[in-house]
């Protein structure tokens, strides 16, 4: 069974561009989080999305969107982007919910804001 | 707001020690999950604590869920080189929150 893939792998953006980030999960899951990762802030839940559906937040500005798609795909989009939004991204796939259940993180996006 | 702490920030034993990081939280939690994550790599689930007093034994890794359900811990006995990584403890109170985590060094 193929596991999370996110891409792309790593990414270099100027200040003010947006960046879109996709996330396949594990076939059958249905649940999609994401989440920022930084060696100051540690791991900092973003959203979660079930069945194209928003189910939970977590405290960043609008700036940091996301969906997910009929197929259970998810993209992450972050507009204007900042020097402080430089991190690693990482979503994660369960089959219900990954706040509950084990969760399987896929290898993550590196995102460098110059 | 919810935080869920971690400590120590980092540990470094020799190989053989025992370690034991701990969890706490500022609310009750529904649950709390456990997750390695090796240098580079990404988090991998390593078990799910839901009542209250709940341990867990995974060979040498043994976890606890406090009985108030706003602290855990994990503890390892006799540290290998394999266990390098950083353990993050992950709870659902209002939000779901990861904890600030503990970076494990073993010397060999």
């Amino acid at each position: 069974k193929a596991g999370v893939t996110q891409t792309p792998r790593y990414l270099i953006k100027t200040r003010g561009q947006q960046v879109t980030l996709s996330c396949s999960p594990i076939s059958g899951h249905r649940s999609v989080s994401w989440y920022q990762q930084t060696p100051g802030q540690g791991l900092q839940f973003l959203f979660e999305y079930f069945s194209e559906t928003q189910r939970n937040k977590g405290n960043f500005p609008g700036r940091f969107s996301g969906r997910q798609f009929s197929n259970s795909r998810s993209e992450m989009n972050v507009s204007t982007l900042e020097l402080g939004d430089s991190a690693l991204y990482l979503c994660a796939s369960s089959p219900l919910s990954t706040r509950n259940t084990e969760a399987f993180f896929g290898q993550g996006t590196r995102l460098t804001v110059v | 707001g919810q935080q869920v702490m971690q400590i120590p920030q980092y540990q470094h034993v020799q190989e053989g020690e025992d370690f034991t990081t701990y969890c706490n939280s500022s609310t009750t939690l529904s649950n709390i999950q456990w997750y390695k994550q090796r240098p580079g790599g990404h988090p991998v689930f390593l078990i799910q604590l839901v009542k209250s007093g709940e341990v867990k034994k995974q060979k040498r890794l043994t976890f606890q869920f406090g009985e108030a359900k706003k602290n855990s811990s994990l503890h390892i006995t006799a540290t290998q080189t394999t266990d390098v990584g950083t353990y993050f403890c992950a709870g659902t109170g209002n939000q779901f929150y990861f904890g600030t985590g503990t970076s494990l060094t073993v010397i060999p």
